[in-house]
């Protein structure tokens, strides 16, 4: 199936912990994204990265990293979690250009306790 | 301050109850609006892009149209697998950001 996948699908964890989202998409896009939904609904851009650029939403905490090991896959990297950090992470792709559509993960929900 | 608001948070329609849902956007150069559905535990799915003022797109039971304030979401005599969140976003000209709304839940009683 051509599809953008996540994992894990829940990850509990406890305050102070580093722990990693892996997202993979074979739907050859070129530019991949990390969202975070809060309790409220609402979809907040995190990163959007491309081979050739890494944009950061400058509200996003310097203890959130986006690792890309290839043009497929993005990872996100989250040092000392806390309990603010509890909310769904979505990965998303899309091909180059800001009209195209995001095609979405299924999300991980990420508890802090 | 760039804004979009959908209403109503929540809609309870029976079966075959046709209605619309609403998206209203001030922003300060529209590029595009898109709007996507959820179901729960899923992450949101592509369903339509609308550019200017009087488009309108179908799909199925569903119709969007476009206004140069708002976007509506008709949805004609709904059936029960169509109860999710309906997600809009709007994609500002001047830097190309992606706004969200917070979504209205949809539920379709049989």
């Amino acid at each position: 199936d051509t599809a953008v996948s996540q994992t894990p699908k829940y990850l509990v964890t406890q305050m102070g912990n580093d722990k990693s989202i892996k997202c993979e998409q074979n739907l050859g896009h070129d530019t991949m994204y990390w969202y975070k939904q809060d309790s409220k609904k609402f979809l907040k851009i995190m990163f959007s990265y491309n081979n050739k650029e890494l944009i950061i939403n400058e509200t996003v905490p310097n203890r959130f990293s986006p690792k890309s090991p290839d043009k497929a896959h993005l990872n996100l990297h989250i040092n000392s979690l806390e309990l603010g950090d509890s909310a769904v992470y979505f990965c998303a792709s899309s091909r180059i250009g800001s009209n195209s559509p995001l095609h979405f993960g299924n999300g991980t929900r990420l508890t802090v306790t | 301050e760039d804004q979009v608001t959908q209403s109503p948070e929540a809609l309870r329609l029976q079966e075959g109850e046709s209605s619309s849902l609403n998206c209203s956007y001030t922003v300060s150069g529209l590029r595009g609006l898109f709007w996507y559905r959820q179901d729960p535990g899923k992450g949101p799915e592509f369903l339509f892009t609308l550019y200017s003022a009087g488009e309108e797109k179908e799909k199925e039971r569903l119709k969007a149209t476009l206004t140069k304030k708002e976007s509506f979401l008709h949805i004609t005599a709904p059936k029960p697998e169509d109860s999710a969140t309906y997600l809009c976003a709007v994609l500002m000209d001047s830097n190309y950001q992606l706004i969200w709304g917070a979504g209205t839940k949809l539920i379709i009683k049989p």
